[in-house]
């Protein structure tokens, strides 16, 4: 089937402007991963959901930042008030399976560009 | 602070040739640890993956060497190819899945 996908691909805000991510992960996937990638960097964690519960989310930057699963499947994540700093590749993953050392499935990733 | 780091930052080498990037770790809470290959404009992909009581797992060209007492691990290719050239990450998993990834390293293999 299909992998995870990720939508805009690119997005270009002006500082102070909302911003909303969107992520399909793999169908029945059950966890769910949200990375930032700054350019030249390693994804860095920013949080994770179990189904339709965040279970961690103890790598959002700030409290601009927001993500829900509300169904299990589709998730959002929404950035408040964009600032520069926040411009980076934002990665989706999805995992078929609870507990440790399980495959992550990465999308391709949205650009965010804030001018 | 860097939780994995990742070296070197950029590799060239010959076709045939055989790459090594190298990580190192300090949390001992880590459980698992797996190396990812990037394409530009791609997210990253799953290559081989190892648990701190293995010492070695080879899977086709590619092989981790696990040193738990040095708290360093390696990923070697063998017999590089051109279409091996991608960004290679390591990474560490804690329990609770949150994984920290390296800071990676741009491999181009020259034909």
């Amino acid at each position: 089937g299909a992998g995870v996908s990720q939508s805009p691909r690119y997005k270009v805000a002006k500082r102070g402007q909302d911003v909303a991510l969107r992520c399909d992960p793999i169908s029945g996937h059950v966890s769910l991963f949200w990375y930032q990638q700054a350019l030249g960097q390693g994804p860095e964690f920013l949080t994770y959901f179990q189904n339709e519960a965040q279970l961690d989310k103890s790598g959002l930057p700030s409290d601009r930042f927001f993500a829900e699963r509300p169904e299990g499947s589709v998730s959002t994540l929404k950035i408040q008030r964009t600032q520069q700093e926040d411009s980076a590749v934002y990665l989706c993953a999805s995992s078929s399976r609870l507990g440790t050392g399980n495959e992550q499935f990465f999308g391709p990733g949205t650009r965010l560009t804030v001018l | 602070q860097q939780q994995v780091k990742q070296s070197p930052q950029s590799l060239i080498v010959q076709k045939g040739g055989i790459p090594i990037i190298n990580c190192a770790y300090e949390n001992t809470a880590f459980d698992y640890f797996p190396w990812y290959q990037q394409f530009p404009g791609k997210g990253p992909a799953l290559l081989i993956a190892i648990r701190p009581d293995v010492s070695e797992k080879k899977e086709g060209r590619f092989t981790i060497s696990f040193n738990k007492s040095a708290k360093q691990f390696s990923l070697h290719i063998m017999d590089s190819q051109p279409g091996d050239s991608a960004t290679y990450f390591c990474a560490a998993k804690l329990m609770g899945n949150q994984f920290y990834f390296g800071t990676g390293t741009s491999l181009t293999v020259i034909p």
